[in-house]
């Protein structure tokens, strides 16, 4: 069955530190994958999206995915995280032939002063 | 530009009460969808439809209803409503292609629902 996995249900950082958010999928098809943000009471803005290409992508607010067939892996990387990164990130994909996206269960980012 | 609206924004109702949940979009998006969002198991599909009198079932369609008569409109019925519908609940849209998804979905903000 397809599925999500984004294994860090929370994760703290310092502000000005680096990030790294994992996500790992299970598909057997070629999926398109994306990444979203929601700040507390909002609803979901995208980050930035994999359909094919380059499987380095570049996002808004600064942040970077980068897509590993080996691994069915998406993770999200940012290089210097700002006090208003805090939010919960949520990783997901399109499965193809179908009009369906499968989300993951998100990651908390907290982000300390 | 408005983007996908949602109302209510906050709803509490009695166990086996009806209510329904609308979403407007202003996008000219022909697939819209409904999620739940419940604490540690992320959104998770209820209905989803790809253009106007077309709709199909997702991951947790039991206890919900949905119709859609024009490409603007996507509303979700709660017939009898249960405590363990209570969630969040979000309308999203996106352009559609033959092969599937490829465009990013546009969020509501969102319909927080409690059922007693």
């Amino acid at each position: 069955a397809q599925s999500v996995t984004q294994p860090d249900i929370h994760i703290t950082v310092s502000e000005g530190a680096s990030l790294e958010l994992r996500c790992n999928y299970s598909y057997g098809a070629t999926p398109y994958l994306f990444w979203y943000v929601q700040s507390p009471g909002q609803g979901l803005q995208l980050l930035l999206k994999y359909f094919s290409g380059d499987t380095l992508v570049q996002g808004i607010k600064g942040f970077e995915a980068e897509f590993k067939r080996s691994q069915s892996s998406f993770n999200l990387r940012k290089p210097s995280v700002h006090w208003s990164d805090a939010a919960e990130y949520f990783c997901a994909v399109g499965l193809s032939g179908t009009y369906k996206y499968i989300f993951g269960t998100g990651t908390r980012l907290k982000v300390l002063a | 530009n408005a983007g996908v609206t949602q109302t209510p924004k906050f709803q509490v109702l009695k166990t086996g009460q009806s209510m329904t949940l609308q979403c407007a979009q202003d996008m000219n998006h022909e697939y819209m969808s409904w999620y739940r969002q419940d604490p540690g198991m992320g959104l998770r599909l209820i209905h989803y439809s790809v253009g106007a009198g077309i709709t199909d079932q997702g991951e947790v369609p039991n206890g919900y209803n949905v119709s859609r008569s024009t490409t603007e409109d996507f509303p979700l019925r709660l017939l009898s409503a249960a405590p363990s519908q209570t969630s969040v609940y979000f309308c999203a849209s996106s352009r559609t292609a033959i092969q599937g998804p490829t465009g990013e979905l546009f969020f509501g903000e969102g319909s927080r629902l409690t059922v007693l």
